[in-house]
């Protein structure tokens, strides 16, 4: 079965610090990955994805995240924090199947201390 | 900018009631999902449909759970009868699914909050 992994439950950053948020994965097939932002109260929004291609994926709002096949992990990165980055990040696995079913990740909550 | 909707957004009830939440997907988009979330076991996919047919729900518990899609343009989820264990928010995505192929991203709702007491 498939699972996803989020190794930091609560990261505290000061802004322009750098982030680097950790997922791994457990799918022995192909794979499409992502990573959502929660912000306070808000509904999930799309940070980026991976299908295929570039293992290196540039999202929105400075994000970007690799996918490292040999490691199973799409590690989330941003080089400078802001205060509006607080909200919580989810890791996301699809089977990448017609459906593309997720399975999330319990989510990385971050606040970020200006 | 097309948006998933959901209603209502915030819904308390007491025990024992019938509970209904509706979504309305994207137009065009033929993939639908419902998701629970709950501070204790985070996110959950209960339900999903591809062109209006249900293709897996079991991660609804049955006795009291339902879903359905009357349209292309109407999802629910009823709850009958509602227990407090059941307070959580409810998400509704959709998506665009192609036969063959890897399907799209995921777009989600709002979600709804539902209080049991």
């Amino acid at each position: 079965a498939q699972s996803v992994s989020q190794h930091n439950h609560h990261v505290i950053l000061s802004e322009a610090a750098s982030l680097e948020l950790g997922c791994n994965y457990s799918y022995g097939g192909t794979v499409n990955l992502f990573w959502y932002v929660q912000y306070p109260g808000q509904h999930l929004q799309l940070l980026l994805k991976y299908f295929s291609g570039d293992p290196l994926v540039k999202g929105i709002k400075g994000f970007e995240a690799e996918f490292i096949k040999s490691k199973f992990s799409f590690n989330l990165r941003k080089p400078s924090v802001q205060w509006s980055d607080t909200a919580e990040y989810f890791c996301a696995v699809g089977d990448g199947g017609a459906t593309n079913k997720l399975i999330f990740g319990t989510g990385t909550l971050l606040a970020v201390q200006p | 900018d097309a948006r998933v909707t959901q209603t209502p957004r915030d819904k308390v009830t007491e025990m024992g009631q019938e509970v209904t939440m509706r979504c309305q997907p994207i137009l065009g988009h033929n993939t639908v999902f419902w998701y629970r979330q709950t501070m204790m076991q985070g996110l959950e996919l209960l339900a999903y449909f591809r062109n209006r047919a249900p293709l897996d729900d079991s991660g609804m518990p049955k006795d009291r759970f339902s879903a359905e899609m009357p349209d292309a343009t109407l999802a629910t989820l009823k709850i009958q009868p509602s227990e407090p264990r059941d307070s959580a928010v409810y998400f509704c995505a959709s998506g665009l699914g192609t036969s063959g192929g890897a399907a799209d991203t995921q777009y989600f709702g709002p979600g709804t909050r539902l209080t049991v007491l």
